[in-house]
């Protein structure tokens, strides 16, 4: 079964500076897709940015990005000039691919709590 | 519409109650899916419905019954509910099971089992 690991429960940042939150997960697939979703206190989980394992490229949305290395398993988000309002809790996810039983399961890492100090 | 709304927001019910949880969707999307999440924890699966079909049930007690209607509606019935079943109900969307451009989230529904 896939697991997704993300070894840091909360991180603080000052706002205008930069964080990075950890992931890892652990497959015997090559062809994927990778998440990070935020929670805020609203309770909504928002999409952030969404990774291909079969690109090499590294997504980025404004100042969102990720380091994705695909051999180690690991999958960082990099949140750059950060605001008040990126506090929430964020989670990695798995989606496997097409076929198999785990089809349709989208596994979450146990999340990051992230504060933002004005 | 880029939305998935669900209904009730909040929801107080004793365990001989029977009451149901709403999800809605009109992006076209095929695949909706019910997760269960507890405070301070990631969301965990408990059925996936594809094109109308219940195509996973993540061994969930009989107390909980998902239908999918039609394709933009999604229910859970809920009928002699535990206390331990109080958590954030949320409901979410994808345009295939797959679920490969992302998975659309509801904000939840709060329920509490008394």
């Amino acid at each position: 079964a896939q697991t997704v690991t993300q070894s840091q429960p909360e991180m603080s940042v000052q706002e205008a500076e930069t964080v990075t939150l950890s992931c890892t997960y652990d497959t015997s697939e090559s062809d994927y897709y990778l998440f990070w979703y935020k929670q805020p206190p609203s309770r909504q989980m928002i999409l952030v940015i969404r990774q291909e394992a079969y690109k090499q490229q590294n997504a980025t949305e404004n100042r969102f990005s990720v380091n994705f290395q695909k051999a180690a398993k690991s999958f960082s988000l990099k949140i750059s000039d950060s605001q008040l309002g990126d506090a929430a809790m964020y989670f990695c996810a798995y989606s496997p691919p097409r076929g198999g039983t785990s089809y349709g399961k989208l596994t979450f890492g146990q999340g990051t709590i992230l504060t933002v100090h004005p | 519409d880029t939305e998935v709304t669900q209904t009730p927001k909040h929801l107080v019910m004793g365990m001989t109650n029977k009451k149901s949880l709403k999800c809605e969707q009109h992006m076209g999307h095929r695949a909706m899916y019910w997760y269960k999440q507890k405070a301070k924890k990631p969301p965990e699966l408990m059925f996936v419905y594809s094109y109308e079909k219940l195509s996973i049930n993540e061994s969930v007690p009989s107390r909980f019954s998902p239908e999918c209607p039609n394709s933009s509606l999604l229910n859970l019935h809920l009928h002699a509910l535990q206390p331990e079943d109080s958590a954030l109900y949320l409901c979410a969307s994808s345009q295939e099971r797959q679920g490969n451009y992302g998975y659309t989230f509801g904000s939840g529904t709060r329920l509490t089992v008394v």
